[in-house]
């Protein structure tokens, strides 16, 4: 069976802080995909990031960050200089290989509050 | 270009009824995909099509249903409203609809059920 946890039910952070936002996940295909997604309040869910299986290579964009770890199977999110407007909910998901590529599996989401 | 359009943005139905929910994909998308949202959850997989055939179902019971039309736009059905389909139904447009090319998703449709 696959599934994405997401420990952190809410984080709330002083703007300017740095803020990590953990995933973890159970697999058994070799090869799959790893998301994240922002929900802001509006309910649209906005596309950060997809990393497939085979790179393990962190990625930098902006403030944004990820780690990518399969011994630990974790795709851990950074926020650096966190800001107001990036208060939001937050999805970790999974798309495997085989039967269920067509579906992701969801995480139930880490609310992340920046206060001023 | 057009992103994901979704109608109606809200709806207040009684139980028992019929809801029926739309989806437009982005242009030149093939896939449509459904996913419940329950306040306070991760979405949960309902439907995909892929070129006008279902290509997967989640676990879910019978009253709902979807199809996909010629042009790709997409219609979600749900009969005999029950309080607990209460939820933000998400449209995922894809090219193709798997990982390769990863989803756009719509502004949803807000469900409520009295």
């Amino acid at each position: 069976a696959q599934k994405v946890t997401q420990a952190q039910t809410e984080i709330s952070v002083v703007e300017k802080e740095d803020v990590t936002l953990d995933c973890v996940y159970e697999t058994r295909d070799t090869t799959y995909y790893l998301f994240w997604y922002k929900q802001p309040p509006s309910g649209e869910l906005v596309f950060l990031i997809r990393r497939n299986s085979f790179d393990e290579q962190n990625e930098i964009s902006g403030r944004y960050s990820w780690n990518f770890q399969k011994s630990t199977s974790s795709f851990n999110f950074t926020i650096t200089a966190s800001q107001v407007v990036d208060s939001a909910v937050y999805f970790c998901a999974l798309s495997g290989s085989m039967d269920s590529n067509y579906q992701l599996i969801w995480g139930a989401g880490t609310k992340l509050i920046i206060k001023p | 270009d057009a992103g994901v359009t979704q109608s109606p943005t809200h709806l207040i139905k009684t139980r028992g009824q019929q809801v029926t929910l739309r989806c437009s994909p982005i242009s030149g998308h093939k896939s449509v995909s459904w996913y419940q949202q329950v306040l306070g959850q991760g979405p949960q997989f309902i439907f995909q099509y892929y070129e006008k055939e279902e290509r997967g179902r989640g676990n879910f019971p019978d009253r709902f249903s979807a199809r996909q039309f010629p042009n790709y736009s997409s219609e979600l059905n749900v009969n005999a409203l029950l309080l607990g389909d209460s939820a933000l139904y998400l449209c995922a447009s894809s090219l193709t609809g798997t990982h390769n090319y990863g989803y756009t998703f719509g502004s949803g449709t807000r469900l409520t059920v009295v």
